[in-house]
C-alpha cells in the first residue's frame, strides 16, 4: 500500500480547473520537500510537470502548478484542456534506519476532462 | 540530451533472474549529475519504484524488493542493469530506466519502457 493517497479519480470541464491531492500516510513519508508530479498518457512514459513541490521544467505550460502545507502536497490544473486528460502521480521521498532513503510514489489520479 | 533505452528478454519463467539493461546516451553515467533508477508498472497499477544507484557503492531499493534487487553499472559501457531473482507472476510489468536528477531530486527522464512477462 503506497503511503502517498491520491483520488482514484477527477473531472473536471475544459476551461476550469481541477485539484489533486497527495496525501501522507506513512510517518516514515514526509519531512522532504521534494514532492513531484508526473503525467502519463497510456501506453507512454510518464512525465515530469513539477518538482520540488513547486518547480516546473522547461516547456511545461503554468497552467500546471504544485503546492504543499503539512502532510499534503496538491497539483493544480487550470484553464483545462482536452490534452491534459491523462493519469497524474505524486512522487516523494520516505526513509528510515532499516532501509534507508527510498521514493514513494502515489496511486495516481485518472483526470478525465469532460 | 540524456536518453535511456531499456533492453532485455520479454519473456521469464517463474523462479528465474529477470536481467533487464538501460543504455544511456547523452552523459556518463559517471558524472554525478542523475541518479539511475528502475521503476515499474503493472497492467492499470501505478508506478513501483525498485530502486537507484549513484555510484557503485551508493545505491537505494525498495524495502518489498531489497531481499530480491541489484542494480549496478557498467561504466564501460555506459550502462545501468537491473537484477530482480526469484520472479513470479506478479514481477509481470513494464520496467522504465529513469534518471533522477541531483538538482531537480525527481525523475527528469524516462526511456520508454520495456514490457517483461513472467510465465512458463
Amino acid at each position: 500500500q503506497s503511503a502517498l493517497t491520491q483520488p482514484r479519480s477527477v473531472s473536471g470541464s475544459p476551461g476550469r480547473s481541477v485539484t489533486i491531492s497527495c496525501t501522507e500516510t506513512s510517518s516514515d513519508v514526509g519531512g522532504y520537500n521534494y514532492v513531484s508530479w508526473y503525467q502519463q498518457y497510456p501506453g507512454k512514459a510518464p512525465k515530469l510537470i513539477i518538482y520540488d513541490v513547486n518547480k516546473r521544467p522547461s516547456g511545461v505550460p503554468d497552467r500546471f502548478s504544485g503546492s504543499k502545507s503539512g502532510n499534503a502536497a496538491s497539483l493544480t490544473i487550470s484553464g483545462l484542456q482536452a490534452e491534459d486528460e491523462a493519469d497524474y502521480y505524486c512522487c516523494s521521498y520516505g526513509g528510515s534506519y532499516t532501509f534507508g532513503v527510498y521514493v514513494v510514489f502515489g496511486g495516481g489520479t485518472k483526470l478525465t476532462v469532460l | 540530451q540524456v536518453q535511456l533505452q531499456e533492453s532485455g528478454p520479454g519473456l521469464v519463467k517463474p523462479s528465474q533472474t529477470l536481467s533487464l539493461t538501460c543504455i544511456v546516451s547523452g552523459d556518463s553515467i559517471s558524472s554525478n549529475n542523475y541518479y539511475w533508477s528502475w521503476i515499474r508498472q503493472s497492467a492499470g497499477k501505478g508506478l513501483e519504484w525498485i530502486g537507484r544507484i549513484y555510484t557503485s557503492e551508493s545505491s537505494n531499493y525498495n524495502p518489498s524488493l531489497q531481499s530480491r534487487v541489484t542494480i549496478s553499472l557498467d561504466t564501460s559501457k555506459n550502462q545501468v542493469s537491473l537484477k530482480l531473482t526469484s520472479v513470479t507472476a506478479a514481477d509481470t510489468a513494464v520496467y522504465y530506466c529513469a534518471a533522477e536528477g541531483r538538482l531537480s531530486d525527481a525523475f527528469d527522464i524516462w526511456g520508454q519502457g520495456t514490457m517483461v512477462t513472467v510465465s512458463s
